[in-house]
C-alpha cells in the first residue's frame, strides 16, 4: 500500500526566514504527490503536485517542492515565510485501489511563523 | 477548479440521531468522495461515490452507518447515523479525476453530545 510520512508535528520559523515540510513517501511504481494547506475552520486547498517531469515543482502562494526519487521526499518549501503561511500542511499520495484513484494523507505538520 | 459547497458548515447533535450532510459542486464529475477529519487527526475517507452506482466503502466504514446517495453528478449527501460523540469530527467531500488533484469542500464540523 502507497503511505506517506510527515515526521515533523509541527514546525517553527521567523517570518521572512526559508521555510521546509518535510514528506517522505512509499510506493510502489511511480508516484503521484501532492500538498495541501488547511487554515482554520477551512477545507483543504491544492498547493501543487508531482506527476511526472521537472523535480522541482511550483505551485500556489509561491511554495514549491522537492520530488528526490533516491530519497523517496518530497518536501514543500517557500524561501520567505509569511505570517499567513501559519496553517496546517498535509503531504499525499495517490493509490490505484479498488478500481478508483484515491489519495492517501500524512498525519499532518502544522506550520507556525513568528513575526 | 471546481467550487464545492456543503450543508450544514456545523452542528451539535444529540446522541443516537441521525445528520444529512449535503455536497454541490458547480460541475459535473464523477468522482466524488467523502472523508472525515477527527480533531487534532489527518483525513481519512471515508467512500468513494460514483454516480451511477452503489457508494465503495474503505476499510472500517460501513454503509448502515454513513450511507451515501449521488443522484446526479454535481450533487451527493453523506448521512451520519445513530451518532455517538467519537463521531464528532469534521466531514469534508472532495472531487477529483484520475491523476488529477482532488478538491475539497469547507467542510461540515460535527458535534455530538
Amino acid at each position: 500500500a502507497q503511505s506517506v510520512a510527515q515526521p515533523e508535528d509541527q514546525v517553527n520559523v521567523a517570518e521572512g526566514n526559508p521555510l521546509t515540510v518535510k514528506c517522505t513517501y512509499s510506493v510502489s511504481g511511480n508516484p503521484y504527490l501532492f500538498w495541501y494547506v488547511q487554515y482554520p475552520n477551512r477545507g483543504l486547498q491544492f498547493l501543487l503536485k508531482y506527476i511526472t517531469g521537472d523535480n522541482l515543482v511550483k505551485g500556489s502562494y509561491g511554495f514549491e517542492a522537492e520530488f528526490n526519487k533516491s530519497q523517496t521526499s518530497f518536501h514543500l518549501k517557500k524561501p520567505s515565510a509569511l505570517v499567513s503561511d501559519s496553517a496546517l500542511y498535509f503531504c499525499a499520495v495517490r493509490q490505484f485501489s479498488g478500481g478508483y484513484n484515491k489519495l492517501i494523507f500524512g498525519a499532518g505538520t502544522r506550520l507556525a511563523v513568528h513575526p | 477548479s471546481a467550487v464545492i459547497s456543503q450543508k450544514p458548515s456545523r452542528d451539535i447533535c444529540q446522541r443516537g440521531t441521525s445528520l444529512t450532510i449535503q455536497c454541490q459542486v458547480d460541475s459535473q464529475v464523477t468522482m466524488m468522495f467523502w472523508y472525515r477529519q477527527q480533531p487534532g487527526q489527518s483525513l481519512t475517507l471515508i467512500a468513494t461515490a460514483n454516480q451511477g452506482s452503489e457508494a465503495t466503502y474503505e476499510s472500517g466504514f460501513v454503509i448502515d452507518k454513513f450511507p451515501i446517495s449521488r443522484p446526479n453528478l454535481t450533487f451527493s449527501t453523506l448521512t451520519v447515523s445513530n451518532m455517538s460523540p467519537e463521531d464528532s469530527s469534521i466531514y469534508l467531500c472532495s472531487v477529483g479525476e484520475e491523476v488529477h488533484e482532488q478538491y475539497f469542500g469547507p467542510g461540515t464540523r460535527l458535534t455530538v453530545t
